[in-house]
């Protein structure tokens, strides 16, 4: 089944840290998107990207990089990081424009503790 | 920007009960309104949505009401088992096609046997 993948799963590092999350997807949608979720929180979105060439802040972009290296993958970096990043980050996507359903489609996430 | 605020955080019925989870949004160009299901552990799912043009939508056990003059839209689950225990989450485009999503903050739904 087509889906969307994260790597790692699972990730404890130090503050100070450079840390990267991927995504890749194989359900050929254009938009990919990064939310961190931390408890009573709900879903934040911290980037977006609507096609290779396209990438926009979300509402909580601080201490966060993306790249876009390709239609299926989409990274998460923290060039340094710290301890409130400690959450569970999710990817996401969303097939483009010109469908009549904009259903997100979620990666299983990535735990990342950060001490 | 898109505000979206999701009441009750938490909500407890027994087993056969209805549950009604309400939210409210702040953008009047909003035009989507999605509910997704988390299971624990699990990554979040679509079960429903809809749009604008609709005042209210059903599938099965789940339905959704959305009144536009009010800004608020509501989560109704009827019949309710123990397998619907989970968050549940309303979110709300933030205007146009874009379907950028801005998320509640979440309602977690227990039901007791």
């Amino acid at each position: 089944d087509a889906d969307v993948t994260q790597t790692p799963r699972n990730r404890i590092t130090k503050t100070g840290k450079r840390i990267m999350l991927e995504c890749s997807q194989t359900k050929g949608h254009d938009r990919m998107y990064w939310y961190r979720q931390d408890p009573g929180l709900g879903l934040q979105l911290i980037y977006y990207s609507f096609d290779v060439k396209d990438i926009n802040k979300g509402e909580i972009s601080d201490g966060y990089s993306v790249s876009r290296q390709a239609q299926a993958k989409f990274s998460l970096s923290l060039e340094s990081a710290i301890p409130n990043q400690t959450a569970l980050y999710f990817c996401a996507t969303s097939a483009g424009a010109g469908v009549s359903t904009g259903e997100l489609f979620f990666g299983e996430g990535s735990r990342l503790t950060v001490l | 920007g898109e505000n979206v605020e999701q009441h009750p955080s938490t909500l407890s019925v027994q087993e056969g009960d209805s549950a009604v989870i309400k939210c409210t949004y702040s953008d009047s160009a909003s035009n989507y309104f999605p509910w997704y299901k988390q299971e624990l552990g699990k990554r979040p799912q679509l079960i429903i949505d809809i749009r604008s043009n609709v005042g209210e939508k059903k599938d099965q056990r789940i339905a959704v009401t959305l009144n536009k003059t009010a800004k608020h839209f509501s989560l109704h689950i009827t019949e309710t088992q123990p397998e619907d225990s989970a968050v549940y989450f309303c979110a709300a485009n933030s205007g146009g096609s874009n379907y950028k999503l801005t998320f509640g903050k979440g309602t977690l739904l227990t039901v007791n046997p």
